[in-house]
C-alpha cells in the first residue's frame, strides 16, 4: 500500500529565504507526483506535476524533483515571500493513474 | 483548463438530517470520480472511488451505508453524508478523470460541512 511522507510537518522562515519540502513514498511504481498548495479553508492549488518520466519541473520560483528509484521528491522555493504562507501537499498517483494518495503536508509561514 | 465544480461550498445541517454534495465536470466527460475528505489540520484522505455507471470503490474504513456515492452520468457525482453527526464535520473535496484529457485528475474546490 502507498504511503506519502512529508517532513517537516511544519516550517516557519523569514521572508527572502530559499528552503526545500520534502515529500517521500514507499512505492516506486507511479504514474506522476504533483505538488499543491493549500491556504486556510480552501481547495487545492496544483503547482507542478512531475511525471514518472521527468526528473523535474520549474514554475517561477518553484522547483521540483522526483527522483523514483529512492522514493523522494522535493519542492525548491526560492526567495520566499510571505504571501507563500499555506500547506504544501505531496500527491502521488499509483501507476494505473486510478488513485492519488496525499502525503500529510507541510503548513509553511514565512515571516515578514 | 478542465474545470470541476462542487455545491455547495459550505453546509451547516442538524444531526441526524442527510446532507448532498455534488460534484461536477464542467468541460469533460468524467469517467471516474474521487471522493475525499480533510479534517482540520489533516491531509487529504481518500473516501471512495466511483465509475460513472458502476458502484463506489470504498476505501477500508470508510462505511459505505453512511457515505451514498452516484455516479449515475458522465458529469455528476453525488455523495450524501446520511444521518449526519457532528464528527462527519470535515472539508470535503472531490477530484475527476475523464476522456480526453489523458490522465489529469482534477480537483473541484471542496465543499465545507458542518453538523450542529
Amino acid at each position: 500500500k502507498q504511503e506519502v511522507t512529508q517532513i517537516p510537518a511544519a516550517l516557519s522562515v523569514p521572508e527572502g529565504e530559499n528552503l526545500v519540502l520534502n515529500c517521500s513514498f514507499t512505492d516506486s511504481a507511479i504514474y506522476n507526483l504533483q505538488w499543491f498548495r493549500q491556504d486556510p479553508g480552501k481547495g487545492l492549488t496544483s503547482l507542478l506535476l512531475i511525471q514518472s518520466s521527468q526528473r523535474e519541473q520549474t514554475s517561477g520560483r518553484l522547483n521540483a524533483s522526483l527522483d523514483k528509484s529512492s522514493g523522494r521528491s522535493t519542492l525548491y522555493i526560492a526567495a520566499s515571500q510571505p504571501g507563500d504562507s499555506a500547506t504544501y501537499l505531496c500527491a502521488v498517483t499509483d501507476s494505473s493513474a486510478s488513485k492519488i494518495i496525499f502525503g500529510s503536508g507541510t503548513r509553511l509561514s514565512i515571516r515578514p | 483548463g478542465a474545470v470541476v465544480s462542487q455545491h455547495p461550498s459550505w453546509v451547516i445541517c442538524k444531526s441526524g438530517t442527510s446532507v448532498k454534495i455534488e460534484c461536477r465536470s464542467l468541460d469533460f466527460q468524467a469517467t471516474t470520480m474521487f471522493w475525499y475528505r480533510q479534517f482540520p489540520k489533516q491531509s487529504l484522505m481518500l473516501m471512495a472511488t466511483s465509475n460513472e455507471g458502476s458502484k463506489a470503490t470504498y476505501e477500508q474504513g470508510v462505511e459505505k451505508d453512511k457515505f451514498l456515492i452516484n455516479h449515475a452520468s458522465l458529469t455528476l457525482s453525488t455523495l450524501t453524508v446520511t444521518s449526519a453527526h457532528p464528527e462527519d464535520s470535515s472539508f470535503y473535496i472531490c477530484s475527476a478523470r475523464g476522456t480526453g484529457i489523458g490522465n489529469t485528475i482534477y480537483f473541484g474546490e471542496g465543499s465545507w460541512l458542518t453538523v450542529v
